[in-house]
């Protein structure tokens, strides 16, 4: 069974820039997480997804971060403009339906880490 | 305030020695639990995890972890450690749905 992929791995900005980070959870995972971990820091969520729907995107700074999973499937999350703060390790995570037999379980991608500039 | 505490921010230990590491947290009920365990540059894995029933749950690489209502804890334990798991561990707790909420991870180093 395939993983969480997420690319890019690396990414290099100078600030101002814009950056997008895909994420393609594993098939039938309904749920999909954006997290974001700082060095020295355990990850903290962004955003979680149920299909299409931002069910929890408090964490979201909107000025200038942005995602969206149009298909239910894979999730792309965008930052524009950069700002040094942002450099960052981005982690993707996704869990199956609770129906389904999911129990709250994340399985994680290997993460796209940020460094700006 | 609602949180998950990992007092220990690095710990070293012998290969072959045993091995603790503490999570506490602070919800009101009992929040399933869990155990990630993250090498560097890759991404999490899950170690184990608590939901109900055994207090004392077995996972992967021969860890284990011990539920203590009373304490609110959630200590993960190794009898003999291997250099292989000088990693970062992070505990996290799932208080509603399915929010993950992590503590800040304890570096784990391993002195041959």
């Amino acid at each position: 069974e395939a993983g969480v992929v997420q690319s890019p791995r690396y990414k290099i900005i100078e600030k101002k820039q814009p950056v997008a980070f895909w994420c393609n959870p594993i098939s039938g995972h309904n749920t999909l997480y954006w997290y974001l971990q700082n060095l020295g820091q355990g990850p903290e969520l962004l955003i979680r997804y149920e299909n299409e729907e931002a069910v929890d995107d408090s964490q979201l700074p909107k000025d200038r971060f942005s995602a969206e999973r149009l298909k239910g499937v894979d999730s792309t999350l965008k930052i524009q403009p950069a700002e040094l703060g942002d450099s960052a390790v981005y982690l993707c995570a996704s869990s199956p339906p609770r129906l389904a037999g999911g129990t709250g379980e994340l399985f994680f991608g290997e993460g796209s880490r940020l460094t700006v500039l | 305030a609602q949180s998950v505490t990992q007092p220990d921010i690095h710990i070293t230990v012998s290969e072959g020695a045993s091995l603790e590491l503490r999570c506490n947290y602070s919800y009101g009920a009992t929040p399933y639990l869990f155990w990630y365990v993250q090498s560097p540059g890759q991404g999490l894995q899950l170690l184990l995890k608590y939901f109900s029933g055994d207090t004392l749950v077995q996972g992967i690489k021969g860890f284990e972890a011990e539920f203590k209502r009373s304490q609110s804890s959630f200590n993960l334990r190794k009898p003999s450690v291997h250099w292989s798991d000088a990693a970062e561990y992070f505990c996290a707790v799932a208080p509603y749905g399915n929010k993950l909420v992590f503590g800040a991870g304890t570096i784990l180093r391993v002195k041959s």
